[in-house]
């Protein structure tokens, strides 16, 4: 089965600082990884995702991320956060050789803060 | 292009009472999904749609819930009869259908809050 664990449900960081919301993950085979954000009082908006190639992902807002095997990890970093980047952080696994079929597993979600 | 849209943005109904929730995705993608947030949790898969097939329903969590998608445009989830434990948020997702589909990324919708009283 596949999982996806985000150990932190809430990072304050100041503005200007480097942010990284982390997330590990757990499928049978080779992963496709996704980041999505929720703004308040809006749905999901894709971010990055990693299916296969550079381990280092580019997205929107200036963020990106990094996909490490050893680790099985796909932490989501922005060398300079902004206020506007506070909101909720939603890491999602799929395994496409697993019994999942076609369906996202999702972390729990980690809340940013991004102080002035 | 217009993304997906979900109708209502919220509900508030007694258990007991039934809600529809409707999404329409993003014009052309024969892939639909629906998922819920609930209670703060994890976000949780219900059902996937290709057309109007249902491809996978493995998240539903019982015959309470009635999804449907004729014609293979919009969809709609039915819940009835409600109880407290279906409170939470309803998000719809949608993808195109190319050969490499797997890849594809999932456009999600701004969700239903749903709240059963």
């Amino acid at each position: 089965a596949q999982s996806v664990a985000q150990p932190e449900d809430q990072v304050n960081v100041a503005e200007g600082n480097p942010l990284t919301v982390k997330c590990t993950y757990s499928v049978s085979g080779n992963p496709y990884l996704f980041w999505y954000v929720q703004y308040p009082n809006r749905g999901l908006q894709f971010l990055l995702k990693y299916i296969t190639g550079d381990n280092l992902v580019k997205g929107s807002y200036g963020f990106e991320a990094e996909f490490n095997k050893s680790q099985t990890s796909f932490h989501l970093k922005k060398p300079s956060a902004l206020v506007s980047d506070s909101a909720l952080y939603f890491c999602a696994v799929r395994d496409p050789l697993g019994a999942a079929g076609n369906k996202l597993t999702f972390g729990g979600g980690t809340r940013v803060l991004v102080k002035p | 292009e217009a993304g997906v849209t979900q109708f209502p943005s919220h509900s508030v109904i007694e258990k007991g009472q039934t809600v529809t929730l409707r999404c329409d995705p993003i014009s052309g993608h024969d892939n639909l999904y629906w998922y819920r947030r609930v209670m703060g949790k994890e976000i949780k898969f219900l059902l996937h749609f290709v057309k109007e097939s249902k491809q996978d329903e493995s998240g539903m969590p019982n015959n309470r819930f009635l999804a449907e998608r004729t014609g293979g445009t919009y969809s709609t989830l039915k819940v009835q009869p409600a109880e407290l434990e279906d409170s939470g948020v309803y998000f719809c997702a949608s993808s195109p259908r190319t050969s490499g589909f797997s890849q594809e990324t999932q456009y999600f919708g701004p969700g239903t809050r749903l709240l059963v009283l």
